[in-house]
């Protein structure tokens, strides 16, 4: 059974500072997602990772995977109040194709001014 | 980009209704969409993978009864809580992704549904 796990779970900062996110997952898989939620609202995509050593940066967060290790990181650099938001990291199943995705607990993420 | 398009996006109702969702992919094919529920404050389950023109692959401990899935063409799925409970109140999401390509899934805006 593929297992998501990330932390933290909660994060509150200060608009300026940096910060990462982590992302340990079970089994191998062939693809790692980032989605945003906003309060009330449905999942954002912000980066897709396919392979080892990926790295993909907008704006201010930057997503990295290493398949080896099992572990994505998102990392907010000089975060933004606009920023706020809970982040979640997912899974597709070895085999690609068409699998649903399993999901982290996700990072409640607030950030103050 | 691809868009993913759920209707309603809101139901309130009794305590034995059932629901209909919609889920339809507006400018792409979709041979596959999913269907998650999120609690409040909590994560997405995959509830059920909908598959065209055949059965839905549901998740372990999913009722396939309470959970019917259709998926009659390519770009039209649906969810529909039959006999609704309480306890099924929850935001009810669907996804899907273009064809085999390394996009990510895209999520329609959700439903919340709350039985009274």
């Amino acid at each position: 059974e593929l297992k998501v796990e990330q932390n933290p779970l909660f994060l509150s900062m200060q608009e300026g500072k940096n910060y990462t996110i982590y992302c340990n997952y079970s089994t191998t898989s062939d693809r790692l997602y980032w989605y945003r939620q906003d309060p009330g609202k449905s999942l954002e995509s912000l980066f897709v990772l396919l392979s080892n050593g990926a790295v993909k940066q907008e704006g201010r967060l930057m997503a990295s995977l290493d398949t080896k290790a099992r572990l994505s990181t998102l990392h907010i650099t000089a975060a933004v109040h606009d920023l706020s938001a809970t982040y979640f990291c997912a899974v597709a199943q070895w085999g690609g194709g068409a699998d649903g995705l399993t999901f982290g607990k996700g990072t409640h993420l607030i950030i103050q001014p | 980009g691809a868009v993913v398009s759920q209707h309603p996006s809101r139901v309130i109702c009794k305590s034995g209704t059932s629901v209909k969702i919609e889920c339809r992919s507006l400018d792409f094919q979709a041979t596959t969409m999913f269907w998650y529920r999120q609690f409040p404050k909590q994560s997405l389950m995959l509830m059920a993978t909908s598959n065209e023109g055949s059965k839905a692959t549901y998740e372990q401990g999913v009722e396939k009864d309470k959970f019917l899935i259709n998926h009659a063409s390519l770009t039209l799925s649906t969810l529909t809580v039959t006999s609704a409970h309480p306890e099924d109140s929850s935001f009810y999401i669907c996804s899907a992704r273009p064809g085999y390509s390394n996009q990510p899934q895209h999520f329609g805006d959700g439903t919340r549904l709350s039985i009274l």
